[in-house]
This record gives structure tokens, C-alpha cells and sequence, in this order.
């Protein structure tokens, strides 16, 4: 089992450009997170997918921010028009079903900077 | 108030050291607490959950909850230089059991 799998590791994006940040979760698993670290800040829950659904993005920036888990292939957080603040390392999870004490399996994320 | 507010340390300790964790929580609703190990350069990984009621062991880790001072522990015994990491408490949180808050992290280097 692979794991949950982010790509690309680091991604390099000038201000004004768009980020597409893929995940793809353990096999079996149909429940997504998405995640953002900011530096010298705890992780922060942004989104919640399963398959071709958004359970919950209360945690999403209003503007520039998407997130999609379609039928198939990786789940996908968009950010439109990066700014420096973007900058953090964004990390996706999955979990077989809506998770609970037993937590998620998390990638090793995907390092957003913006020059 | 915040939610969850852990130490920030860092932490330095010798080889073979008890290592002591800590953080403190808002809300006496919480049911389970969650103790998560990041090494560097990778996602989290999950160490142990307890619920409110006690402490768990596992190991040469013990998670402890003290309900009233809301109050959340790891202790690490015969800690290892490979125990060196980022040690996240996270409480599931905003009415829901998927959402975490996590605490921002205590850096541990335990040197040989």
C-alpha cells in the first residue's frame, strides 16, 4: 500500500499564478482532508471531500481556494492567483470512512512557495 | 481562548530521558484526544488517541487526560534519538468528529 500519495513535494509559484496541488488517497479509502501548515502555526483543517462531494470547506479561504474529489483520479486543491501569504506546506488525508478516533492517514504534503 | 495551546518548547533531552508533553484545551465537550508524531519534511502520523476518561499506554508511550484542569499528556519513557520529532496534540472539534484542531507542536531532539 502506497500510502497517500501528494505531488509535487515542492512547487515554486510566482504571485499572480495558479497552484494545483493532487492527491491521492490510500487505496479504499473514499474520504479526503486537505490541510494547511503555515510556518509557526499548527495544521489548519480547510476541506472535507468524499467522491464528487464537498462535506465540509469551512475551513477554505473565501476567494482563489477550490477543492474537487471527482469519480476518478486525485483529489485536487486549486489556488487561483497565489499571493506570498500562500506560502505553507499544505497536507492532504484520507480514512476509509468518516473518520474518528481512530484519525487519518496523512501524505507528506506538498510545500507551496510563492516568490 | 484557543481551542487547543500546547508548549511550544523546544525540547532538548539526554538519551533515556522521561519526556513530558503537554497541552491545554478549552472546551470540557471534548470526548477524545489525539496525540500525532511529525518528522521532519513528512506528514503526521497518528501515536495514540485517548478519551477523557484516563490514560492509555502503549509502549513506551502513555497518553493522559486530566478532565478537570482539561489538561492533555504524553509521556515518553527510555526516550530514543529516534523518538526526535514534532509531537502534535489535536482534539477533534467544531461539532464534529472528522475536524481537528491541532496544537502547534513541541519540538523534541533527544541526543544520544
Amino acid at each position: 500500500n502506497a500510502g497517500v500519495m501528494q505531488n509535487p513535494r515542492h512547487l515554486v509559484r510566482r504571485r499572480g499564478q495558479e497552484a494545483r496541488l493532487r492527491c491521492s488517497p490510500m487505496k479504499g479509502h473514499s474520504h479526503v482532508y486537505w490541510y494547511r501548515q503555515l510556518p509557526e502555526e499548527g495544521l489548519k483543517f480547510m476541506v472535507y471531500l468524499q467522491k464528487e462531494n464537498i462535506i465540509d470547506e469551512s475551513g477554505m479561504p473565501k476567494e482563489r481556494f477550490s477543492a474537487e474529489f471527482p469519480k476518478e483520479g486525485p483529489s485536487i486543491l486549486r489556488i487561483q492567483q497565489v499571493v506570498r501569504g500562500d506560502s505553507a506546506a499544505y497536507f492532504c488525508a484520507s480514512s476509509p470512512q468518516r473518520t474518528g478516533e481512530d484519525g487519518y492517514t496523512f501524505g507528506s504534503g506538498t510545500r507551496l512557495t510563492v516568490v | 481562548q484557543k481551542e487547543v495551546e500546547q508548549d511550544p518548547g523546544p525540547l532538548s533531552v539526554p538519551e533515556g530521558a522521561i519526556v513530558s508533553l503537554n497541552c491545554t484545551y478549552s472546551n470540557s465537550a471534548f470526548q477524545y484526544f489525539m496525540w500525532y508524531r511529525q518528522y521532519s519534511r513528512k506528514g503526521p502520523e497518528l501515536l495514540m488517541y485517548t478519551y477523557s476518561s484516563g490514560n492509555k499506554e502503549d509502549g513506551r508511550f502513555t497518553a493522559q487526560v486530566d478532565k478537570s484542569s482539561k489538561y492533555i499528556s504524553l509521556f515518553i519513557r527510555d526516550s530514543q534519538p529516534s523518538d526526535s520529532a514534532t509531537y502534535l496534540c489535536a482534539i477533534p472539534s467544531g461539532g464534529s468528529n472528522y475536524k481537528l484542531t491541532f496544537g502547534k507542536g513541541t519540538l523534541l531532539t533527544v541526543n544520544p
